[in-house]
């Protein structure tokens, strides 16, 4: 069965510090990887999505970049962290084209 | 691009009340998904429906998929405390892009 990992849970980092959140989907080949941001209490803002390796669009400006090194490997990342980075960050995949997505646990990024 | 207006954005009811939320939207979709995230995790799916019309359950929980493919409605009956959460609506059109696009959440709390 289709698993997707994604980690850490819960990060506080410094502003100006760099930043690397992991995803990764096991069980299943060629997916379409999502990262999306939550707001505390608020609706699902889209960030970046991958259709396949090395394939990475953005929906909105930012200071956050992502890449896709691996198959089933997702990362966000960002040079310097700004205080309107925290955050509920998701990762979420799907089979190509199909279906509904689903999503993994969360990352709680606070900056301070 | 295309929107969906999810109503209300929150609830606050009793304990075994019926409860009922819908999402409209500017354009067709040919996929109608309901999602519920409960606190400090990921959205998870509930239903999802394929058929404009299309009556679907799950224990307590019913959607449909509106006739005009503009909207779609999710009930919850005889609600209980561990209703409590997020209630995402997504929809899909079956373009080259097969994007899902999320409403903006209905926040919903019980009172036991």
């Amino acid at each position: 069965s289709q698993t997707i990992h994604q980690w850490p849970a819960t990060l506080v980092q410094p502003v100006g510090s760099p930043l690397s959140l992991e995803c990764t989907v096991e069980g299943t080949s060629n997916p379409n990887l999502y990262w999306y941001r939550q707001a505390a209490g608020r609706g699902l803002q889209l960030l970046f999505y991958s259709i396949g390796i090395d394939q990475i669009s953005s929906e909105v400006p930012q200071n956050l970049s992502a890449s896709r090194p691996q198959d089933r490997q997702f990362i966000l990342s960002s040079k310097k962290l700004l205080l309107s980075d925290s955050g509920f960050y998701l990762c979420a995949w799907r089979i190509q084209g199909a279906g509904g997505y689903t999503f993994g646990s969360g990352t709680r990024l606070t900056v301070v | 691009g295309q929107q969906l207006n999810q109503s209300p954005q929150s609830m606050f009811i009793q304990e075994g009340e019926d409860v009922s939320m819908n999402c409209t939207s500017s354009s067709i979709f040919n996929t109608w998904l309901w999602y519920k995230q409960e606190p400090g995790e990921g959205p998870v799916l509930l239903i999802a429906l394929y058929k404009a019309g299309e009556l679907t359950s799950n224990g307590r929980l019913t959607a449909q998929f509106g006739i005009t493919r503009k909207d779609s409605f999710l009930n919850i009956s005889a609600s209980i405390p561990s209703d409590v959460g997020i209630y995402f609506c997504a929809g899909q059109y079956n373009n080259a892009g097969n994007m899902l696009t999320f409403g903006g959440g209905t926040r919903l709390m019980v009172k036991p």
